[in-house]
Parts: structure tokens; C-alpha cells; sequence
């Protein structure tokens, strides 16, 4: 099936860093889903993108989807301590149950 | 409005005993999502619903089944706990937009 690699799996940074996770496939997304977990909670949906070449940004996080639409990334600008957790991206695949296939993760710690 | 909610929050379990993991939602959505997270592999799906009355496997059914009771709720079964069956199961349903709501995980341990 579909698989989603993502990098880095681990990221510490200093607070006021930069911050970014990426998103790859070998074959064609359909959407992209980005989701945040904070450390002992659930996943929480951030974003979806749909189209080749989109970029959208939520105050300081940018998501793009690139124009082959394999792959993605997640930007975070000066990074806080509010941003600590592991953030994940996943496929929704085309199908009629709409199933997400997640990536493994970034872990992002944030250094005061 | 409470979301998805999932009972219990833990659990500790021998192997070779059942258990039924619990999960309802409130916000009338018609499919739900049955996951575990392992350390470093992220979440895998176990089993979805794609609306009431219906059931499919995911990535990793093996040792597991499920009901969709009604359009509310939909339940997981471990028949015989297993150790590799220690992990966090999370529940979930779907938006309008195809967002996965999800429920607070149950912490499962099978000694």
C-alpha cells in the first residue's frame, strides 16, 4: 500500500529557531493531512491540502504540497515552547472510506 | 459537546484475556477509525467504519475485531491479549472535510 516517509524523526531546536518536517512518497498523494500531538495526547488535525503546489500558512506555520504532489512540508518560524509535540503528516486516500496513511513522525523538542 | 471519547484510559491486561475498548462520538459523523501508535511508527489503522452497519480491515487487523453498535459508537475486541498487542489505541471519526477527529487513547499494557 501507500507508504508516507517523513523526516527528520527526531529535531531539537532553540527557541526562536526554525523548524521544519518533510513529507515524501514514491508515488502520487492524494491529499496531504497534517496533524500535531502534543507529548501524552491525541493527534489534532492542523491542515489539508489538495492541490499541486499549494501553500498555506496558519501565523507562523507554513504548509506546502509540491507541484508532483510527492511530497510535503511544514515550516515553523521562530519556534516556541507552545510548539513542542510530534507532528505528523498523512495521505487520504481516494477510496470511498476515505482512509488516512500516517507518516512516522517528527518529534520536536524546543530548547528555552 | 464532548467529541470522541474512549473508555478506558488504561489498562493492564495478562495474556490470554479479553477486553472491549470503548469509543462514541457526538458530532454525527458516519465513519470512525480504530488506530495504534507504537514508538517511532507512527499510527496504523486496525480497523474503519465507513458508516453504520459497516466494517473493514485496515493495515492491521490481526487479533482484533470490531462492532459499529449504532452511528455513535464502534467498539474494538482483543479475544486473546498478546504482548505485541501493548500500545496506545486511538479512536477517531471523520469530518465534513475529511478531518479525523480524535479521541483521548486508551493505554493498554499486556503482560
Amino acid at each position: 500500500g501507500q507508504q508516507v516517509m517523513q523526516i527528520p524523526q527526531y529535531q531539537h531546536v532553540q527557541e526562536g529557531e526554525d523548524f521544519t518536517t518533510y513529507c515524501n512518497s514514491s508515488t502520487t498523494l492524494s491529499n496531504i493531512q497534517w496533524y500535531k500531538q502534543r507529548p501524552g495526547g491525541h493527534p489534532v488535525f492542523l491542515i489539508q491540502l489538495v492541490k499541486s503546489g499549494e501553500v498555506k500558512k496558519q501565523k507562523r506555520l507554513t504548509f506546502q504540497f509540491g507541484e508532483a504532489k510527492k511530497n510535503s512540508s511544514l515550516h515553523i518560524t521562530a519556534t516556541q515552547t507552545t510548539d513542542v509535540g510530534t507532528y505528523f503528516c498523512a495521505d487520504l486516500s481516494s477510496g470511498s472510506a476515505r482512509q488516512l496513511t500516517f507518516g512516522s513522525g517528527t518529534q520536536l523538542t524546543v530548547l528555552p | 459537546n464532548a467529541g470522541v471519547t474512549q473508555t478506558p484510559k488504561f489498562q493492564v491486561l495478562k495474556t490470554g484475556q479479553s477486553m472491549t475498548l470503548q469509543c462514541a462520538q457526538d458530532m454525527n459523523h458516519n465513519s470512525m477509525y480504530w488506530y495504534r501508535q507504537d514508538p517511532g511508527m507512527g499510527l496504523r489503522l486496525i480497523y474503519y467504519s465507513a458508516s453504520e452497519g459497516t466494517t473493514d480491515k485496515g493495515e492491521v487487523p490481526n487479533g482484533y475485531n470490531v462492532s459499529r453498535l449504532n452511528k455513535r459508537e464502534f467498539s474494538l475486541r482483543l479475544e486473546s491479549a498478546a504482548p505485541s498487542q501493548t500500545s496506545v489505541y486511538f479512536c477517531a471519526s471523520t469530518g465534513l472535510s475529511y478531518e479525523q477527529y480524535f479521541g483521548p487513547g486508551t493505554r493498554l499494557t499486556v503482560t
